[in-house]
C-alpha cells in the first residue's frame, strides 16, 4: 500500500520563476492538504481540496494555487517565485477531512 | 495572535532515560491536538493525538497528557531510545476539519547511546 508520494523531491527555480509540485495521496484517501515548512519552523497550512474543490486556505497570497484532479492527486503551483518560498512542501492526505494526517516526504523547493 | 509553541528547543537525553517534551497552545477552542515526529529528510510522523474532552491517552511508549486550564499539551515518552531522535511537533486543529492544523516550531530530541 503505497504512502503518500511527492515529486519532484528536489528542485531549484530563479526568482520570478513558476513552479509545480504534484502529490499523489495514500491508497483511499481523498483530502489532500499541502503545507510550507521553512527551515527550522513547522509546516504552515496552505490549502486543503476535497472534491476538486479548495475548501479551506491558509494565510497565503494568491500565487499559491492548486488543484485535485478525479483520481484525488493534487498540484501546487507557485507563481512569481520570491527568495523567501524556499521551503520544504508537504502534501498531506486523510479520509472525507476526518482523522489522521499521513504526510508525504515532500518537495524540497530551493529559490535562487 | 493565536500560537502553538514549545518551551525547549532542543532536549538532549541518555537511552534509557524517560522524555518530556512541552507545548503551549493559546486557543482555548482548539479541541484536537496531535504529536508528530519528523527525522531529518522525512515528512512528519503522527505519534499520538488526544481530543479536548480527555486529559491523558496512553499509546506504546508514549503518553500525551493536556491540561485544558494551563493550556499545556505535553509528549512522554518512556525508555528513550537513539532511534526516537527527531524533531517533535506538536500541532492543534480549531474545529475547522482535521487536516488544517497549526503547528508550533518543534523541539529537537538527542538521544545519546
Amino acid at each position: 500500500d503505497a504512502g503518500v508520494t511527492q515529486s519532484p523531491t528536489h528542485l531549484i527555480k530563479t526568482r520570478g520563476q513558476q513552479v509545480t509540485l504534484r502529490c499523489s495521496p495514500k491508497s483511499g484517501h481523498d483530502t489532500v492538504s499541502w503545507y510550507q515548512q521553512a527551515l527550522g519552523q513547522g509546516p504552515q497550512f496552505i490549502f486543503q481540496y476535497y472534491e476538486e474543490e479548495e475548501r479551506q486556505r491558509g494565510n497565503f497570497p494568491d500565487r499559491f494555487s492548486g488543484h485535485q484532479f478525479p483520481n484525488y492527486s493534487s498540484e501546487l503551483n507557485v507563481n512569481a517565485l520570491l527568495l523567501g518560498d524556499s521551503a520544504l512542501y508537504l502534501c498531506a492526505s486523510s479520509l472525507r477531512n476526518t482523522g489522521e494526517l499521513f504526510f508525504g516526504e515532500g518537495s524540497r523547493l530551493t529559490v535562487l | 495572535g493565536e500560537s502553538v509553541g514549545l518551551h525547549l528547543p532542543t532536549l538532549s537525553v541518555q537511552e534509557g532515560d524517560n522524555s518530556i517534551i512541552n507545548c503551549a497552545y493559546s486557543n482555548s477552542a482548539s479541541d484536537y491536538f496531535i504529536w508528530y515526529k519528523q527525522e531529518s529528510g522525512k515528512g512528519p510522523q503522527f505519534i499520538i493525538d488526544i481530543r479536548s474532552n480527555m486529559d491523558k491517552r496512553q499509546g506504546q511508549r508514549v503518553t500525551v497528557l493536556l491540561n485544558k486550564t494551563v493550556k499545556h499539551l505535553s509528549l512522554q515518552i518512556a525508555a528513550t531510545q537513539p532511534g526516537d531522535s527527531a524533531v517533535y511537533f506538536c500541532a492543534e486543529n480549531k474545529g475547522t476539519g482535521y487536516s488544517t492544523l497549526t503547528f508550533g516550531k518543534g523541539t529537537m530530541l538527542l538521544v545519546s547511546p
